[in-house]
């Protein structure tokens, strides 16, 4: 059954680097997101991407995110200068319509020290 | 922001129990998704719901997409040690984009 990776699974990094989290879609996808989980909190909305484009993101998706598909298997979110409180589950998803069920990977866990 | 009410918070109940949570709000969604997320790992879609008064099974999971479109409810009949976890409801809102709210979860335990 087609599922939704993420890589790595743990990335710890000193506060002010840049880390990039990678995910692959299932392959017929068409739409993808990210969102973040904080230990212990509610999963919260980041970013979702079609055509080659943002097309919503929430307020945490500030100027320090960023995202990208660059190439026809790969989307990627950017953390340019991390922050102790970027500390956290993030998880790609991918569905196949605007309004579909979204497939969850299993995530990263970044711990920004 | 929008936001989603789950109730209860926590529940424990005793092996072979049925259970029923619920996930509200002050707005309306025209599709529900619900989740369940096990430690460490990421959310596992059980149910999706995309019309009101829509009631859809899968295996001991039954929810049921509100008529008010503000609501939603998912049963678990006869429980079993392997359904504890955080059971998360997601909604999309009604002409508001693509993004699904979540809610903060309920947790479950089962006691054998």
């Amino acid at each position: 059954e087609p599922e939704v990776t993420q890589t790595p699974s743990h990335q710890v990094t000193q506060m002010g680097q840049e880390v990039i989290l990678r995910c692959v879609p299932i392959s017929n996808h068409l739409y993808f997101y990210w969102y973040r989980q904080i230990l212990g909190q509610k999963v919260e909305f980041l970013v979702s991407f079609y055509n080659n484009e943002i097309s919503e993101k929430s307020e945490i998706f500030d100027d320090q995110f960023s995202v990208e598909r660059p190439d026809g298997s790969n989307f990627t979110l950017k953390i340019r200068s991390t922050k102790l409180e970027d500390s956290a589950m993030y998880f790609c998803a991918s569905g196949g319509g605007p309004n579909n069920e979204q497939f969850f990977g299993p995530g990263t866990r970044l711990t920004v020290l | 922001g929008q936001q989603l009410n789950q109730s209860p918070q926590s529940m424990f109940i005793q092996e072979g129990e049925d259970v029923s949570m619920n996930c509200t709000s002050s707005s309306i969604f025209n599709t529900w998704l619900w989740y369940k997320q096990e430690p460490g790992e990421g959310p596992v879609l059980l149910i999706a719901l995309y019309k009101a008064g829509e009631l859809t099974s899968n295996g001991r999971l039954t929810a049921q997409f509100g008529i008010t479109r503000k609501d939603s409810f998912l049963n678990i009949s006869a429980s079993i040690p392997s359904d504890v976890g955080i059971y998360f409801c997601a909604g999309q809102l009604l002409n508001y984009g693509q993004n699904f709210v979540f809610g903060p979860g309920t947790r479950l335990s089962v006691l054998p």
